[in-house]
């Protein structure tokens, strides 16, 4: 059974660093046809793809938000890490990841999500 | 900047059909963009739907059904039921590796 579980702090300051982590089961990150992807949804507002890595450590972010992010992944530990730097506000939202697949390109399993607020 | 266009709210009838649509602001989407189609109730986790296009993903009901109509990809929902009642959002794979969604739909069973 494949599983994704975010985790990470649930309020952060602004300014400060976010490091989210998720963790995968049920299918190997080593696994060439799989990666991860991070997505986001602001209270009241769309899903919004962030950024993705692949098992070749390939990564691709989203245009607007490239310079503030980070994915990296410890396929040892089964997890994928996305941080995101010099926070506002306007990044308070639920923080998914998912499992991708190559070809054909889609989210095919998501995690539970994890809340993140941002507020001094 | 890719913008990804769907309507914004649609409404349908208990056992009708109704047509959600995904285009580009600026462009035709295709099959070489690899739509998706996810459905989303606040607080709880999407559930892939459609993916290339018009595949359903494991355990999605037959009436749910992706296609290209015209310069769109669309998701029709056939005999649409009470707890279709969601917002559906459409995904596309754009070269380099970046996804993009569109705004949603928010649907209405009434």
């Amino acid at each position: 059974q494949v599983t994704l579980k975010e985790s990470g702090p649930v309020l952060v300051k602004p300014t400060e660093t976010l490091t989210l982590t998720c963790t995968v089961s049920g299918f190997s990150l080593r696994n060439s046809r799989m990666g991860v992807s991070w997505i986001r949804q602001p209270p009241g507002k769309a899903l919004e793809w962030l950024a993705n890595i692949f098992s070749n450590d390939e990564k691709s972010y989203a245009t607007s938000l490239k310079s503030r992010l980070t994915i990296s992944q410890d396929t040892s530990k089964s997890q994928v890490v996305l941080t995101m730097t010099n926070l506002d506000p306007v990044d308070t939202a639920t923080y998914f990841c998912a499992r991708i697949f190559t070809y054909p390109y889609y989210f095919e399993s998501w995690g539970q999500g994890s809340p993140v607020t941002v507020s001094s | 900047q890719t913008v990804v266009t769907q309507e914004p709210s649609l409404s349908v009838s208990p056992g009708g059909t109704v047509t959600l649509t995904c285009g580009l602001r600026s462009g035709s989407v295709s099959a070489s963009y690899y739509p998706s189609w996810y459905q989303h109730t606040p607080g709880q986790v999407p559930r892939t739907l459609i993916y290339d296009t018009n595949s359903r993903s494991s355990g999605v009901p037959v009436r749910f059904s992706g296609s290209i109509v015209g310069n769109k990809a669309a998701l029709t929902i056939t005999g649409a039921q009470a707890d279709d009642e969601s917002v559906y959002y459409c995904v596309v794979y754009m070269a380099g590796g970046v996804w993009v969604f569109g705004g949603g739909t928010k649907l209405t069973v009434l």
